[in-house]
């Protein structure tokens, strides 16, 4: 079975651009989270969705960031404008069960110059 | 918002020595998972605990949930240069939906 699929793997834009960033979850898992990861503050959630509703995005930035969830197959995490600050590994991971194992795409590398 | 503290932040080490990485909290966690990651990849669950003063062992591997359920610790043993990672706790709220991670040990063996 396929694992959390992340696309681009890799993004350089400038300051100023809009940044979408996208997941595919494991099929059947119920909860989708996304992570920031950066040397300075280790892994950081932004937000997550248990069947498909948002339930907690308090750890999103600011207004720059919006996520979504369409149906049980799909997320985007998207920033606009995005900024240097910005720049991280992104990552997505889906769950099945509470307090399951978190399962964890690759990340996406976002370099805002 | 829970914090969790990861002790120490790295630890460089001699293959075959042992080595003791500690989570700490002042909140109350309904279970505990420890993750490794490796440079490159998302971070990989090792194992959960859910039960004040549980213990789990995973080949060279020891886990231990305090019996207050605040803090946990991971111990190796005879480390090995294939243990090399960045290892990271996280904590489960009481309605278990929401983990948040400390911010890590990174662990080096050299061979």
């Amino acid at each position: 079975d396929a694992g959390v699929i992340q696309s681009p793997r890799h993004e350089v834009t400038e300051m100023g651009q809009e940044v979408t960033l996208r997941c595919k979850p494991i099929s059947g898992h119920n909860s989708l989270f996304w992570y920031r990861q950066t040397m300075m503050r280790g892994l950081e959630l932004l937000i997550y969705f248990n069947n498909n509703v948002p339930i907690d995005d308090s750890g999103m930035p600011e207004d720059r960031f919006s996520a979504k969830m369409p149906n049980a197959s799909f997320s985007t995490l998207k920033i606009q404008p995005s900024e240097p600050r910005d720049s991280a590994v992104y990552f997505c991971a889906s769950r099945k069960t509470s307090p399951g194992e978190l399962f964890f795409g690759e990340g996406s590398r976002l370099t805002v110059l | 918002t829970q914090l969790l503290e990861q002790s120490p932040q790295f630890l460089s080490i001699q293959e075959g020595e042992n080595l003791t990485v500690y989570c700490n909290s002042s909140s109350v966690f309904s279970s505990l998972q420890w993750y490794r990651q490796e440079p490159g990849e998302g971070p990989v669950l090792l194992v959960t605990v859910v039960t004040g003063g549980e213990v789990k062992k995973l080949k060279r591997l020891t886990f231990q949930f305090g019996d207050a359920r605040k803090d946990s610790s991971l111990h190796i043993t005879a480390a090995q240069p294939g243990d090399t990672g960045l290892y990271l706790c996280a904590g489960a709220e009481a309605a278990g939906n929401k983990l948040t991670f400390g911010g890590g040990t990174r662990v080096l063996v050299k061979p």
